[in-house]
């Protein structure tokens, strides 16, 4: 059964810093994954969407890597803000068509 | 733009009352989704419905109920609400897989209050 994780819980740092959130899957047979952001009381949004045969995607200051073979992908904050304040969490979607999340990262910039 | 609405942000409830959650999507998707989210435990996949009428089981169904009678309306159903279905449902859609993009996109979020 898939299961993904993310490290760290949760992170804080000041603002201007490059930071890097981690995500880990167990099985490498997936269709893509995509990086969530969550501001507290509120539904998901989306960042980014890597393609199984893609090795990253990149929107502003976001850049999200994906190395299917060893599990891995890792979603880069350049210059943080503390508008980026927020939960980041990333989910593999698998043949079945359907979503496992990993459990978030809680991110708090400080000015 | 995408955009998923979730009727009710915000409902209390009584114990065993029925409780009906509604999402409308308005980009023609196939796929439609209903998760629970509660502290420590992430995102949870209730069901999921890939066509209308049609429905499959997620991680934690039991004393849920779905419904799908067109395309862009996907119902939660609690049949008989208990004070452990407290938490927040949110809804998503996508395109199935395959077709252009598969990302998916998430409503606002439904705060449920079992009382």
């Amino acid at each position: 059964k898939q299961e993904v994780t993310q490290i760290p819980a949760a992170l804080s740092v000041p603002e201007g810093e490059n930071l890097v959130l981690n995500c880990s899957f167990t099985d490498s047979a997936i269709y893509n994954l995509q990086w969530f952001r969550q501001d507290p009381g509120k539904g998901l949004t989306s960042l980014l969407l890597i393609q199984s045969s893609q090795r990253e995607q990149t929107s502003g200051r976001l850049n999200a890597s994906l190395d299917k073979s060893s599990g891995r992908s890792t979603l880069y904050i350049a210059a943080s803000q503390p508008g980026d304040s927020a939960t980041y969490l990333c989910a593999v979607r698998d043949n079945t068509d359907k979503l496992i999340f990993g459990t978030g990262t809680r991110l708090q910039v400080f000015p | 733009d995408v955009k998923v609405t979730q009727s009710s942000r915000y409902l209390v409830k009584r114990t065993g009352e029925k409780v009906f959650l509604e999402c409308v999507q308005d980009m023609d998707h196939e796929n439609m989704f209903w998760y629970r989210q509660d502290p420590g435990l992430g995102l949870r996949l209730i069901y999921f419905s890939y066509d209308v009428k049609m429905k499959e089981k997620g991680d934690i169904p039991e004393g849920y109920s779905v419904s799908r009678e067109k395309k862009e309306r996907f119902s939660l159903i609690l049949e008989s609400a208990s004070t452990n279905q407290t938490s927040m449902y949110l809804c998503a859609s996508s395109f199935a897989l395959g077709l252009s993009g598969n990302t998916i996109y998430f409503g606002e979020g439904s705060w449920l209050t079992v009382v």
